[in-house]
């Protein structure tokens, strides 16, 4: 069974680096699929973030793209996410899940969720 | 403000049928695949429909997925309370280069 956890500060301070790793266990990162970053503000909707492939392949959100990095580390079967500069507007609860392929393929694993607040 | 547009609320009781619309354009759901999540209260969203109306292994016949044209849609029959919940379609955007997912719908079952 694929599980995947999130890890991470649950608070960070405005205009700081934003760090979160996603652990995947039960499969292999390094064996295929792309595995992303999807996040949902208190109350509202889902935000893609961006994806990467087990090669280091990414792509990300237009909209995130100036503050986005997402990394992986095949030797310890998990992915990161960096996100700068953030604000208020950032605290949201932050998943990460695998994606069957590129561009629009279904996300059919999640984590369960950690919650990011931006506050001083 | 959502790429892809759904209702905010749909409301049925149990054992009826219910249908939750996700509306795009020709740059997303007109030449993409959609997929539908379920988030149940306090839970990460589970993936129920992919490729516009296949179900993963595990999910119930109950629902249903449909594509025409720049619309999407899923069907729920045989309504439970436990499928009270938030539903998201999603889907790759070609224009904007990236995933969209739409605004999310609150299923009620009364």
């Amino acid at each position: 069974q694929v599980q995947l956890q999130e890890s991470g500060p649950g608070l960070v301070k405005p205009s700081e680096t934003l760090s979160l790793t996603c652990t995947v266990s039960g499969y292999s990162i390094s064996s295929g699929y792309y595995w992303g970053w999807i996040r949902q503000p208190p109350g509202k909707g889902l935000e893609w973030i961006g994806s990467i492939y087990h090669s280091g392949s990414t792509y990300y959100n237009p909209s995130l793209k100036s503050r986005v990095t997402i990394s992986v580390d095949t030797s310890k079967n998990q992915f990161s996410l960096k996100l700068s500069s953030v604000t208020a507007a950032d605290t949201a609860v932050y998943y990460c899940a695998r994606q069957e392929g590129g561009s629009g393929s279904p996300f059919d694993y999640w984590g369960q969720g950690t919650l990011v607040t931006v506050s001083s | 403000q959502s790429v892809l547009t759904q209702p905010p609320s749909v409301s049925a009781a149990p054992g009826q049928k219910v249908t939750i619309s996700c509306s795009g354009s020709s740059s997303n759901i007109g030449n993409n695949y959609v997929s539908w999540y379920q988030q149940l209260p306090g839970t990460a969203p589970k993936l129920l429909i992919y490729e516009n109306n296949k179900r993963p292994s595990g999910i119930p016949d109950r629902f249903s997925g449909s594509k025409s044209g720049t619309s999407a849609t899923l069907g729920i029959t045989g309504l439970q309370t436990g499928d009270e919940a938030d539903y998201y379609c999603g889907t790759w955007d070609s224009s904007l280069s990236g995933v969209v997912f739409g605004g999310g719908t609150k299923l009620t079952v009364l």
